[in-house]
């Protein structure tokens, strides 16, 4: 099982919006709707930020989002924050009944 | 609250095998969630390693890790083990224990454990 392709890298300024897209295949992310997001600060665990490709957990912020089309799952953060500076990783349910992680994305606030 | 509480670091010879130990609390251990382990190399991203159900002992390994990971759990005490064997310096890394709603999201994870391969 391959990792799912994120682009190494997307930057952004306060205030604007910004996407991470998740490319895998229909056996992965195009054949199910159980993708998730992970966002991890340095040196910290990862947190859950989005579940089935568009849910937030209770207390993530609204500015965070998904959406999926085809095998590409995408991450979009409006209203930027300095805060938002981590590391993104998707995720993924698998035909073969295991889990595949995202190569993920390091999400710079300039 | 759901915790997800690791066993400490641990340093290790080329060769050796070490076990890593997750006890869960503030949920029902056996009912509804599994266990998966998930390990992350100095600079490196994340990297699935596998699940266990804690209510049959079912276990899916990612490829790479079988013959070489076995997870289990003891659910008298709610907890869960992976342990690797055969180590070697490419297996430095933080190993993290989650829960998730069976295979499709991971929702708690625990602190993580360091594990160092060094001669």
């Amino acid at each position: 099982q391959s990792a799912l392709t994120q682009p190494a890298s997307v930057s952004g300024s306060p205030g604007q919006s910004i996407t991470i897209s998740c490319t895998g295949t229909s056996s992965d992310v195009g054949g199910y709707n159980y993708v998730s997001w992970y966002q991890q600060h340095p040196g910290k665990v990862p947190k859950l930020m989005i579940y089935e490709v568009s849910n937030r957990p209770s207390g993530v912020s609204n500015r965070f989002s998904g959406s999926k089309s085809g095998n590409t799952a995408s991450l979009t953060i409006s209203g930027l924050q300095a805060e938002d500076e981590a590391d993104y990783y998707c995720g993924s349910y698998t035909s073969s009944s295991t889990y595949v992680f995202g190569t993920g994305t390091k999400v710079t606030v300039l | 609250q759901v915790q997800l509480v690791q066993s400490g670091a641990e340093v290790k010879k080329p060769g050796a095998s070490v076990k890593v130990s997750c006890k869960a609390s503030g949920y029902t251990f056996t009912i509804g969630y599994y266990i998966h382990w998930v390990r992350q190399a100095p600079g490196q991203g994340l990297e699935w390693m596998g699940w266990i159900n804690p209510n049959s002992g079912v276990t899916n390994y990612a490829q790479k890790f079988q013959g070489r990971v076995t997870m289990t759990r003891d659910t008298s005490i709610s907890t869960a083990y992976m342990e690797m064997s055969r180590l070697t310096s490419d297996d430095t890394a933080v190993y993290f224990c989650a829960r998730a709603l069976t295979i499709t999201y991971l929702d708690y994870w625990g602190q993580g454990t360091l594990v160092t391969v060094s001669s």
